[in-house]
């Protein structure tokens, strides 16, 4: 149980267009899903906070123009990368959990990489 | 939310039990600790989490000393797929560290 679904696992794309990253909570209910981002060698760095139904909270130095989080269910967020440029290359990943003090599903995570 | 400090680094031989430490000296009443682990170029996998008592499940057991001030994450038979960066976080939004890097070695 507990599958995150992340999709697309990659993506290459020229520099300008919007790219959109789903998260699916398959086999439960999320209440909250959160967004992360990871450079190579490094660490997970918390992107953003999901609720469903409700606005993102982003984290300090996130632009939250730049990165649309959609939570429109209980089993789905949607990232979208607008106007993506080289620098926004990296690998995203999501999680979801199902309550307050539950651990966090992860998806496997969408590559992305900006022309 | 509470800071963990970990190895940055340990080898283990295969089969043998892995023994991962983690010091969160500053965790409150309320906060679990969690384990997770990521392989290369993938999502982070969940392994165990725990309040006060020990925990074991099918993956590992976690320890939990009585002050919760530190934990220690059990794999008893460690094996080549068990290589991978372990995280240990207090923090239910997952402010990861630098983790502690597992080599099995066979």
């Amino acid at each position: 149980g507990a599958v995150v679904s992340q999709h697309p696992s990659r993506v290459i794309c020229k520099s300008g267009t919007s790219v959109k990253i789903e998260c699916r909570s398959l086999d439960f209910q999320a209440t909250t899903m959160f967004w992360y981002r990871q450079f190579p060698k490094k660490s997970l760095m918390l992107m953003a906070t999901s609720n469903e139904g409700s606005k993102a909270t982003y984290e300090q130095g996130v632009e939250k123009d730049k990165f649309l989080i959609n939570h429109a269910s209980l089993t789905l967020s949607t990232l979208t990368v607008t106007s993506a440029h080289p620098e926004d290359s990296s690998f995203y990943i999501c999680s979801a959990r199902t309550g307050i003090d539950q651990p966090q599903h992860f998806g496997d995570g969408t590559r992305l990489s900006i022309l | 939310d509470a800071k963990t400090t970990q190895p940055t680094s340990m080898d283990c031989a295969e089969g043998r039990a892995a023994n991962l430490p983690c010091n969160h000296s500053t965790i409150s009443g309320n906060e679990y600790v969690y384990w997770y682990r990521q392989i290369h170029s993938q999502g982070p996998q969940y392994i165990i989490h725990g309040l006060k008592n020990n925990e074991t499940n099918e993956m590992a057991s976690l320890i939990i000393t009585e002050d919760r001030k530190s934990s220690t994450l059990i794999l008893p038979h460690a094996t080549l797929r068990d290589t991978a960066v372990y995280y240990c976080t207090t923090d239910y939004k997952l402010s990861f560290g630098a983790g502690t890097t597992v080599t099995v070695r066979a």
